[in-house]
């Protein structure tokens, strides 16, 4: 699996976009970007996925470059229950499921 | 709310024992994941499991072992226990893309262990 490198910690005021970047500059054709995060010690959370084109669901928007090397995960109105460690990973999809390698992440402060 | 279950939340025990983690995943799912989360090494994948069988191994030590139940459950058992071990132990399941579904994992809330 690629690996991914991302800020180990970020700041966002509350009510404001919070944009978290992710470099996978090695990625390959056929590995998708998921994004999790991980409230305190809870288990992660599931964010969103894409492979190239950017997608948008209730909870955020991931914007992929279009060489792929890199995305954006976007928190539209961050609020203080946003605060928490995000996981950008990389891996290829697998028809029986493949495990996750994750990194450090970032850890995302919200303010009020 | 994942759907994902575990138990027990909490566990205490002492060095050289044997404990055993319950893990029911989604209804649905047929792949169950173990991860391991310690302060000093983050989350680390151990060991996968697909409809009963074993898919993939990560970092899982010998003293560990894991099997999946024809009702999709989960066991994960450590035993001789450590300092070491002591961590938050999470489960995951997905559905799998061979039987139409996803394979988006969900992350149940864990347990976590402690060894004195």
């Amino acid at each position: 699996d690629a690996k991914t490198t991302q800020p180990p910690s970020m700041d966002c005021a509350e009510g404001r976009a919070a944009n978290l970047p992710c470099n996978h500059s090695t990625i390959s054709g056929n590995e998708y970007v998921y994004w999790y995060r991980q409230i305190h010690s809870q288990g992660p959370q599931y964010i969103i996925h894409g492979l190239k084109n950017n997608e948008t669901n209730e909870m955020a928007s991931l914007i992929i470059t279009e060489d792929r090397k890199s995305s954006t995960l976007i928190l539209p109105h961050a609020t203080l229950r946003d605060t928490a460690v995000y996981y950008c990973i990389v891996r290829v999809r697998d028809n029986y499921g493949q495990n996750f390698v994750f990194g450090p992440g970032t850890r995302l402060s919200v303010l009020p | 709310d994942s759907g994902v279950t575990q138990t027990p939340k909490h566990l205490i025990t002492a060095t050289g024992q044997r404990v055993t983690l319950r893990c029911s995943p989604r209804s649905g799912d047929l792949s169950v994941y173990w991860y391991q989360q310690s302060l000093d090494q983050g989350l680390q994948f151990l060991i996968q499991y697909y409809n009963g069988e074993e898919r993939a191994k990560g970092n899982i030590l010998e003293r560990f072992s894991a099997q999946q139940f024809p009702d999709l459950h989960s066991e994960l058992n450590l035993s001789s226990l450590e300092l070491g071990d002591s961590a938050l132990y999470f489960c995951a399941s997905s559905e799998g893309l061979a039987g139409g579904g996803t394979d988006t994992q969900y992350f149940g809330p864990g347990t976590r262990l402690t060894v004195l």
